[in-house]
């Protein structure tokens, strides 16, 4: 699985959008970029994925630049909720016949405030 | 769906001890997780079971860690002569076999283990 570069930690104002970068240049061509979360005293959170088109669900979306070698997690209107350890993974295919053990980095820790 | 469920949430225990944690996955998973997740780091991957068959197993999982899930329903992770090293969270996951990755796959809160 690619190796992954965030930034240790952020800060954002209660309501404005968070903009989490991560880094991943030797990704490869089969391998999805994942978003999850951990709220403090809690196990991670699913948020997001994608492979190359940008994704938008309820909770964030996520762009992927085209080259592939980053993306940006956006929060569209931060609440306090939403301070966390925000963890960008990349893995190779979403086969369902391989076990899914997940490799995580640091991430980035996110500061919401008012 | 209850979510996974994972028992003690905090356990505080001597140098030397032994310790035991218990996982109860969603209960039509077939697959289960352990991961462990020291102080500032992301969470890193112990072992795997599919049913009742550890069919996986970290280097990080020392001749001290044992894991079972005996009937391929609830885990445990226990821990032999316990060391301050191994101030951690536990965490447990599970998902379905035959579910594609990320849909199904749920983390439980984890046991949060301090050695003094």
């Amino acid at each position: 699985d690619a190796k992954t570069t965030q930034p240790p930690s952020m800060d954002c104002a209660e309501g404005r959008a968070a903009n989490l970068p991560c880094n991943h240049s030797t990704i490869s061509g089969n391998e999805y970029v994942y978003w999850y979360r951990q709220i403090h005293s809690q196990g991670p959170q699913y948020i997001i994925h994608g492979l190359k088109n940008n994704e938008t669900n309820e909770m964030a979306s996520l762009i992927i630049t085209e080259d592939r070698k980053s993306s940006t997690l956006i929060l569209p209107h931060a609440t306090l909720r939403d301070t966390a350890v925000y963890y960008c993974i990349v893995r190779a295919s979403i086969n369902t016949g391989t076990a899914s053990k997940l490799t995580f980095g640091t991430g980035t820790r996110l500061q919401v405030m008012l | 769906d209850t979510g996974v469920s994972q028992d003690p949430r905090h356990k505080i225990t001597k140098r030397g001890q032994n310790v035991t944690f218990r996982c109860d996955p969603i209960s039509e998973h077939n697959r289960l997780y352990w991961y462990r997740q020291t102080l500032g780091q992301g969470p890193e991957f112990l072992t795997y079971f599919q049913n009742e068959a550890q069919l996986e197993k970290s280097r990080l999982l020392s001749d001290r860690f044992s894991a079972e899930r005996p009937k391929g329903s609830f885990s445990t992770l226990e821990i032999q002569r316990t060391e301050q090293g191994d101030s951690a969270m536990y965490l447990c996951a599970s998902s379905m076999r035959g579910q594609a990755f990320p849909y199904g796959y749920t983390f439980g809160s984890g046991t949060r283990l301090t050695v003094v």
